[in-house]
């Protein structure tokens, strides 16, 4: 699997949009992009995935780039409660004997101030 | 629907001792997955199972170990217990067909002394 790049930590005012960005040069043409976030002392949630169009779900935006070798997760409208730490991963979906397994990296602390 | 639950939600062992978790999945979801949190390591996969077969394996020890049972519910257990294994244990249960999209459960914080 792809390795990701991400920032180790941003800020983000509330009401504004975050933008979180992901490298992931050395992608596959049949990997997919997922993102993860994980709030203090809970379990990691899953937010969106995609392969090479512009996904958009009711919680945020993941903008890939036409080359894939980045992209990018948007939260339209921050608020306190998105202060959390958001995963990039980058995977083949479903793929024999790594199904059902997914590698996180660091991840970046995003911190909304209100 | 529920989401996936865990128990319990902390224990507290001293070394040597064994521990086992238990994990309820999402009602019809049949792959369960594992995985260690520590703040050194960060988020590790142990295991995976589905339909009752262990289906993949990370690089823990042999005292890690887990099972399946026929509804699904999943258990892990661990053997003499190290300092080391102090951390927030956490499963996750996902849809057949899209196991990348797991949904995971609060965790079992479990610290050894």
């Amino acid at each position: 699997d792809a390795k990701t790049t991400q920032p180790t930590s941003m800020d983000c005012a509330e009401g504004r949009a975050a933008n979180l960005p992901c490298n992931h040069s050395t992608i596959s043409g049949n990997e997919y992009v997922y993102w993860y976030r994980q709030i203090h002392s809970q379990g990691p949630q899953y937010i969106i995935h995609g392969l090479k169009n512009n996904e958009t779900n009711e919680m945020a935006s993941l903008i890939i780039t036409e080359d894939r070798k980045s992209s990018t997760l948007i939260l339209p409208h921050a608020t306190l409660r998105d202060t959390a730490v958001y995963y990039c991963i980058v995977r083949v979906a479903s793929r024999g004997s790594t199904l059902g397994r997914l590698y996180f990296g660091r991840g970046t602390q995003l911190t909304v101030w209100p | 629907k529920a989401g996936v639950t865990q128990t319990p939600r902390y224990l507290i062992k001293t070394r040597g001792q064994q521990v086992t978790l238990s994990c309820s999945p999402i009602s019809g979801h049949r792959s369960v997955s594992w995985y260690q949190q520590t703040p050194g390591q960060g988020l590790q996969f142990l295991f995976e199972y589905f339909s009752e077969t262990q289906r993949n394996k990370g690089n823990f020890p042999g005292r890690f170990s887990g099972r399946q049972f026929s509804n699904s519910r999943s258990e892990m257990n661990v053997s003499t217990l190290e300092l080391g294994d102090s951390a927030l244990y956490l499963c996750a249960s996902a849809p057949t067909g899209d196991e990348e999209t797991q949904y995971f459960g609060p965790g079992t914080r479990l610290l050894v002394l």
